[in-house]
Parts: structure tokens; C-alpha cells; sequence
């Protein structure tokens, strides 16, 4: 069965920090391309990362450009979010997305990073 | 960006009956490998987004098949043959020809 499983969400105080990781299972990870996706509360969905199966292309959304890195490790089936820089319009649910940015084909359940003093 | 507009936002329906719903593009979603990339996805409440149908009319495995995709170019829509209790949430279209990918605003289905 596909898990995945996002952690690392957390209250944090504009301008801090955090990394957000999504632990995979019942596929094997390298051989898969990965997505980040956000839903502020009560809002829609919003596409802000992509990450290639070697995490040799990787794209952005404009809205994190420059304070967002996605990384993974393919050896422990992970996938890494480092966000920078927050502002209280980052606060949201974070999705990590298995598949190319044209498909999101599986979700986690999302971990929420709330930003606020 | 393209923008994906749906429509109805809010869908009351009653057991049994269809739903649809309309999603159109701002621009054309044929990609130059001939494909179109339109997704749709289901979130109940409380839960992550799940794809039920993606390239248009392509079901996800397990979808039920009272669940229908249509469309082509700027112009999509979304069936449900007989709306059931387990179908209440809010349902998104997704655009993935063009980068970066966007989703619609939503359209919120529930019971009458």
C-alpha cells in the first residue's frame, strides 16, 4: 500500500524556520518524481514544489521562491522541505505529492505549520 | 499562470440524483505531446485530496465508475452518475500542461 507520511509541522514566529519531511512506503522512492502542495485553512490547494526521482530538476512556485528548498533522500525513501524566511501567509497544511507536477497521483495527510507571534 | 475557474462554488444535491460539475481554463490544456493534463480531485472533510481522475477521463484505480470525466481544449466538466453520502466534500480540478501547475477554487458538494 502507498504511505506517505508528512512530519515537522510546527508554531513558529515570522521569519523562523523549519523542515518539513514525508516519510515514504510501498514503492520504491527513487524511482519516483515528488511534489510539495499547501492548502491554507479553510482555502484551496496550492502547487509550490517539484522535485525530480534523482532531485536533479527541481521547480518552484513564485510565492517561495528563494525561501523554500526541496530535497530527498532517496537511501531513507524521504522527501524534505526547508522553509525559510516565514511570513503568516505561509500558514497551512502541507502535502507532500507522489508523481510528476502534471499528476499528484497520491497524498499524505499533511503537516500543519502555523505562523504567528 | 492559467487560471482554472469552476463553477457551481456550492452544490446541494439530492441522494441518488447527478451532479455536475464545470471547470474551464484560461487557456487551451492540449499539451505538445497531445495530451491534456486535467485532473480532478476529491477531498472529504477532514482528509487529504484524493486524484479520482486525471488526463481528462481517466478513473484512478478504486474510483466507483458513477464518477465520469469529460472535455476537451479550455472546457471540462466532472459527473457523478447518483450521488451517494460517501461523495460529500470539495472537489478540485487541476490544469498540469502548463507550469506551474493550478488548481480550480473549489466546488463544495453536499446533501440537501
Amino acid at each position: 500500500e502507498v504511505q506517505l507520511v508528512e512530519s515537522g509541522g510546527a508554531l513558529v514566529q515570522p521569519g523562523g524556520s523549519l523542515t518539513l519531511s514525508c516519510a515514504v512506503s510501498g514503492f520504491t522512492f527513487s524511482n519516483f518524481e515528488m511534489n510539495w502542495v499547501r492548502q491554507a485553512p479553510g482555502k484551496g490547494l496550492e502547487w509550490i514544489s517539484y522535485i525530480s526521482s534523482r532531485g536533479d530538476s527541481i521547480l518552484y512556485a513564485d510565492s517561495v521562491k528563494g525561501r523554500f528548498t526541496v530535497s530527498r533522500d532517496n537511501a531513507k525513501s524521504s522527501l524534505y522541505l526547508q522553509v525559510n524566511s516565514l511570513r503568516a501567509e505561509d500558514t497551512s497544511l502541507y502535502y507532500c505529492a507522489r508523481g510528476g507536477f502534471r499528476y499528484l497521483e497520491y497524498w499524505g495527510q499533511g503537516t500543519l505549520v502555523t505562523v504567528s507571534s | 499562470d492559467v487560471v482554472m475557474t469552476q463553477s457551481p462554488l456550492s452544490l446541494p444535491v439530492t441522494l441518488g440524483q447527478p451532479a455536475s460539475i464545470s471547470c474551464r481554463s484560461s487557456q487551451s490544456l492540449v499539451y505538445s505531446d497531445g495530451n491534456t493534463y486535467l485532473n480532478w480531485f476529491q477531498q472529504r472533510p477532514g482528509h487529504s485530496p484524493r486524484r479520482l481522475i486525471y488526463r481528462v477521463s481517466t478513473r484512478d484505480s478504486g474510483v466507483p465508475d458513477r464518477f465520469s470525466g469529460s472535455g476537451s481544449g479550455t472546457d471540462f466538466t466532472l459527473r457523478i452518475s447518483r450521488v451517494e453520502a460517501e461523495d460529500v466534500g470539495i472537489y478540485y480540478c487541476m490544469q498540469g500542461t502548463h507550469w506551474p501547475p493550478t488548481f480550480g477554487q473549489g466546488t463544495k458538494v453536499e446533501i440537501k
